[in-house]
């Protein structure tokens, strides 16, 4: 399926190698953010989610990370695999708003 | 277990002609969503609905865009008259209750509009 904006940023990363995807989100009332996966074709798949309350959770092989100071989210992939090639979304919620980020393209090297 | 069921796949159609888009959420989930992916904009929420109610149809494009969940297990998104800019890949999921969950998506409808 197609992906995001035309200024998709794209991230590259060696296979093996730790990969990092960085979101901003947009409003300091957001309580609950998930980070989805979407490959070509399909649609976007739950990867991991974090509340407000936590600054850190970790699943197989991913983490998140939040910073509400800064109003920062991250995921971080470890010993990224060719299958982990694909777009990465984060989302906020807050009150009855649900807000998908524009993207991120990773893209693995073998 | 079956997950979030769309048709058609693909839908390719004329402009002016009326589009209709189909969704079966997962068995037992209450809140279902409505979504339209492009290049330009990206994933943007269209509707959601909470116990076949709507909840905010704010994203909706405008008077040409409707959707429905008559029960449970069933939601169409309609477009009437359907025009070259509502192309894109538009994408039906579904929670256990409300935004604070995650969402479970269908592999989506790309529509064409001629």
């Amino acid at each position: 399926g197609e992906s995001v904006g035309l200024h998709l940023p794209t991230l590259s990363v060696q296979e093996g190698d730790n990969s990092i995807i960085n979101c901003a989100y947009s409003n300091s009332a957001s309580d609950y953010f998930i980070w989805y996966k979407q490959e070509s074709g399909k649609g976007p798949q739950f990867i991991i989610d974090i509340r407000s309350n936590m600054d850190k959770r970790q699943g197989q092989r991913v983490t998140v990370l939040l910073n509400k100071t800064v109003k920062h989210l991250s995921l971080q992939i470890a010993a990224t695999q060719p299958g982990d090639s694909a777009v990465y979304f984060c989302a906020e919620t807050y009150g009855q708003n649900f807000v998908f980020g524009p993207g991120t393209r990773l893209s693995v090297l073998p | 277990d079956a997950g979030v069921i769309q048709s058609p796949r693909h839908e390719v159609t004329e402009m002016g002609q009326e589009v209709t888009l189909r969704c079966k959420p997962i068995s037992g989930h209450n809140s279902l969503f409505w979504y339209r992916q492009t290049m330009m904009r990206g994933l943007e929420l269209l509707i959601y609905f909470n116990n076949n109610v709507p909840i905010d149809d704010s994203g909706m494009p405008e008077d040409r865009f409707s959707a429905k969940m008559p029960n449970a297990s069933f939601s169409t998104l309609k477009i009437q008259p359907s025009e070259p800019r509502d192309s894109a890949v538009y994408f039906c999921a579904s929670t256990l209750q409300g935004l604070n969950q995650p969402q479970h998506f269908g592999d989506g409808t790309r529509l064409s509009i001629l």
